[in-house]
């Protein structure tokens, strides 16, 4: 079955900064999704970056950027020059296929410092 | 386009009472369904996804059950809470064509 690891569950870090957030996952597929969500207080899950396993170029959404390892079954997400409104949960996420689950991690805790 | 609605927002409910949380999509045709739960400050646990129209795929035996009536209707339901049933749950779903989720706003479901 697939898994989904994100070994830190709370991360801080200061304004401006750059923080990178782990993932992990366990599957036997070559084709799948891979997904960054955040979670504000609010609640709202808000996708932050897709990556599709077969590209190999890593995705790049404005300061979000992501280190796919498809050997290492790796996925950090980057957050450079950290604002505040970054501070949220983290979930990383697997995909199989269209028609299949969605798997999440247990979430990692960012904390902006001003 | 396409748009997510999950009702109530809040619900508290006493213990062994009923319960049907309701999530319809609008805007697209055979979407992939889901119900999470999230517990305080926890992660998303999957509890049922659903492919089609009476087809449900339970992830965590429990209490809760779901259906899904119509294409873009799915239910969640059970007919006695527990105290254990406490928690943030969200409705999602997603398509063939663009495999991202999105997200309902959630329902907070306090059982005391």
């Amino acid at each position: 079955a697939q898994t989904v690891t994100q070994s830190q569950p709370e991360m801080s870090v200061q304004e401006a900064e750059t923080v990178t957030l782990s993932c992990t996952y366990d599957t036997s597929e070559s084709d799948y999704y891979l997904f960054w969500y955040k979670q504000p207080p609010s609640r709202q899950m808000i996708l932050v970056i897709r990556q599709e396993a077969y590209k190999q170029q890593n995705a790049t959404e404005n300061r979000f950027s992501v280190n796919f390892q498809k050997a290492a079954k790796s996925f950090s997400l980057k957050i450079s020059d950290s604002q505040l409104g970054d501070a949220a949960m983290y979930f990383c996420a697997y995909l199989k296929t269209s028609y299949d689950k969605v798997i999440f991690g247990p979430g990692t805790s960012l904390s902006v410092i001003p | 386009s396409q748009t997510i609605h999950q009702w109530p927002a809040t619900l508290v409910q006493p213990v062994g009472s009923p319960l049907s949380l309701e999530c319809t999509v609008e805007g697209t045709s055979n979407p992939n369904l889901y119900w999470y739960r999230q517990a305080a400050g926890r992660g998303l646990q999957l509890l049922f996804y659903s492919v089609g129209i009476g087809q449900i795929s339970s992830e965590v035996p429990q209490n809760l059950s779901a259906s899904r009536p119509q294409d873009r209707q799915f239910i969640l339901s059970s007919k006695k809470l527990l105290l254990s049933d406490s928690g943030f749950y969200l409705c999602a779903w997603n398509a063939g064509l663009n495999e991202k989720l999105f997200f309902g706003s959630g329902t907070q479901l306090s059982v005391l």
